[in-house]
């Protein structure tokens, strides 16, 4: 059964700290993503990676940064949270087709509230 | 660029009436589209997806989705609503060369009464 999992569920920090969100896939993937999501806005991409050590900016990623140093794991940092950085953020991953675009698969999600 | 649109952020639906939930997209090129399902707390499960295949397509849970390319629609529907398909649905929009990125709608809340 694939699995992508994320550290946390629920996250509560403080506005300045900085923020380690993880996220674990173990179906081989090389595209990895993170989404925020918010009510009528659906799902915004933040940032994502097609390699390792290789990211791209996504819709919003401004407060944001990612580190992939392993093919199965990709994090998002908040370097300094803010109040509306308070979301669900998610993660997916997918794999590389020759051709063609593959489904993919999403992790639990992480809750943060930022007080 | 690729935007998808889905009509109606709310929808009730008696059990066992029709499920219609509306999907409209824009892309450059031929797309990949796929439906996603949402339960509370939890992370998104695919449905079902077009890849150019059928253009009817069968998913999980009853729901299919046909593809029209003339109205760039592909909406989603389910004969008879069971209470369990309360949730929320996003329809995604991808296309090649793209790395795998998909556009999401910004979702359809659906009610199940009884």
């Amino acid at each position: 059964d694939v699995k992508v999992t994320q550290s946390s569920r629920y996250l509560v920090k403080r506005t300045g700290e900085k923020v380690f969100l993880e996220c674990v896939q173990d179906m081989d993937h090389e595209n990895m993503f993170w989404y925020r999501q918010d009510p009528g806005l659906g799902l915004r991409l933040i940032y994502f990676s097609y390699d390792v050590k290789m990211k791209e900016k996504g819709d919003i990623p401004e407060g944001y940064s990612v580190s992939r140093e392993k093919k199965e794991r990709f994090s998002l940092i908040l370097e300094s949270a803010s109040t509306n950085q308070t979301s669900m953020y998610l993660c997916a991953s997918s794999s590389l087709l020759g051709s063609g675009v593959d489904e993919q698969y999403f992790g639990p999600g992480t809750r943060l509230t930022v007080t | 660029a690729q935007s998808v649109t889905q009509l109606g952020s709310h929808v009730s639906v008696s059990e066992g009436a029709l499920v219609l939930l509306r999907c409209n997209y824009s892309s450059s090129v031929p797309p990949y589209l796929f439906w996603y399902v949402q339960y509370p707390n939890q992370g998104l499960q695919l449905l079902l997806k077009y890849t150019s295949a059928a253009t009817l397509v069968k998913g999980i849970n009853g729901f299919e989705a046909e593809f029209k390319k003339s109205e760039t629609s592909f909406h989603l529907t389910k004969p008879s609503a069971h209470m369990s398909d309360a949730a929320e649905y996003f329809c995604a929009v991808s296309e090649t060369d793209s790395w795998g990125k998909f556009q999401f709608g910004a979702g359809t809340q659906v009610v199940v009464t009884p």
